[in-house]
C-alpha cells in the first residue's frame, strides 16, 4: 500500500523556469492538498481539489497552477521559479468532508524540498 | 479568520517524564476538528492526534492524550512516558467542520528529549 507519494523529493532549479511538483495517492481519495512549509509561517495552503476537475485556491495561491484530470493525481506547477518560492511542499489527501470518524483526516506526503537559486 | 496559535517555539522533556504542549486557536464556528501533527527530523507529518469539537471527551492515543477546553478554545498535547523518538516538531492544526478541507496549522512546537 504506496499511499501518497511525492517526486521528485528534491529539486533544484533557476529562477524562471517551468517546475511541477507530482503528488500521487493510492486509495482513492476525494481531495487533496497542497500546503508549503517556510520557516516561522508553519504550514500554508496553496490550492486544494475536492475532485477530479475542481480545483480552488487557498491561501497563498500566488505564482502556482494545479490541475486534477484523474482523482489519484494532483501535480502542481510552478510557471516561472521565483526565489520566493523556495521552500518544502506537502502533498496531503483525505477521503471526504463526511462526518464519519477519521474520513476528513489528512495524510501527508513525504514531500518535496526545492531551492530557487 | 481562524487562527492557530502554539506559544513555545521549543520544549525539553527528560527521558520518561511527562510533557505538556500547549495550543489555543480563535474560531466563531461551533463544529470543527483539531489535529495533532508530528514532523521527525525525516520531514514527514504524521498525525498524531485528532478532536471532534462536539465530544466533550478528551482523546487518547496510548501515550498522547489531549486537554480539550472548548470554552477556553485550548487545545493541550500531553506526552507520558516520553521516549527519544518523539523528538520533533509538533504542529497544532485546525480545520472547520463543514469547510473546504484545509487544515490551519500553529508555527510549531520544537520538542528535544533528553536521555
Amino acid at each position: 500500500d504506496a499511499g501518497i507519494t511525492q517526486s521528485p523529493r528534491y529539486k533544484i532549479t533557476e529562477t524562471g523556469r517551468q517546475v511541477t511538483l507530482m503528488c500521487h495517492q493510492t486509495w482513492s481519495h476525494s481531495y487533496m492538498f497542497w500546503y508549503r512549509q517556510d520557516l516561522g509561517h508553519g504550514l500554508r495552503l496553496i490550492y486544494y481539489s475536492a475532485a477530479a476537475d475542481i480545483t480552488d485556491k487557498g491561501e497563498v495561491p500566488d505564482g502556482y497552477v494545479v490541475s486534477r484530470s484523474k482523482t489519484e493525481n494532483f501535480p502542481l506547477t510552478l510557471e516561472s521559479a521565483t526565489r520566493s518560492q523556495t521552500s518544502v511542499y506537502f502533498c496531503a489527501s483525505s477521503e471526504s468532508l463526511a462526518e464519519i470518524p477519521y474520513q476528513e483526516t489528512q495524510y501527508f506526503g513525504p514531500g518535496t524540498r526545492l531551492l530557487v537559486l | 479568520a481562524q487562527t492557530v496559535t502554539q506559544s513555545q517555539p521549543e520544549m525539553s522533556v527528560q527521558e520518561a517524564e511527562t510533557v505538556t504542549l500547549s495550543c489555543t486557536y480563535d474560531t466563531s464556528e461551533s463544529d470543527y476538528y483539531l489535529f495533532w501533527y508530528k514532523q521527525p527530523p525525516s520531514r514527514q507529518m504524521i498525525l498524531v492526534i485528532r478532536q471532534e469539537a462536539y465530544k466533550q471527551q478528551n482523546a487518547t492515543e496510548n501515550r498522547f492524550s489531549v486537554n480539550f477546553q472548548k470554552a477556553a478554545k485550548s487545545f493541550s498535547l500531553k506526552i507520558s512516558d516520553s521516549q527519544l523518538g518523539d523528538a520533533a516538531m509538533y504542529f497544532c492544526a485546525y480545520r472547520d467542520g463543514g469547510s473546504q478541507g484545509n487544515l490551519i496549522f500553529g508555527k510549531g512546537t520544537k520538542l528535544s528529549v533528553k536521555p
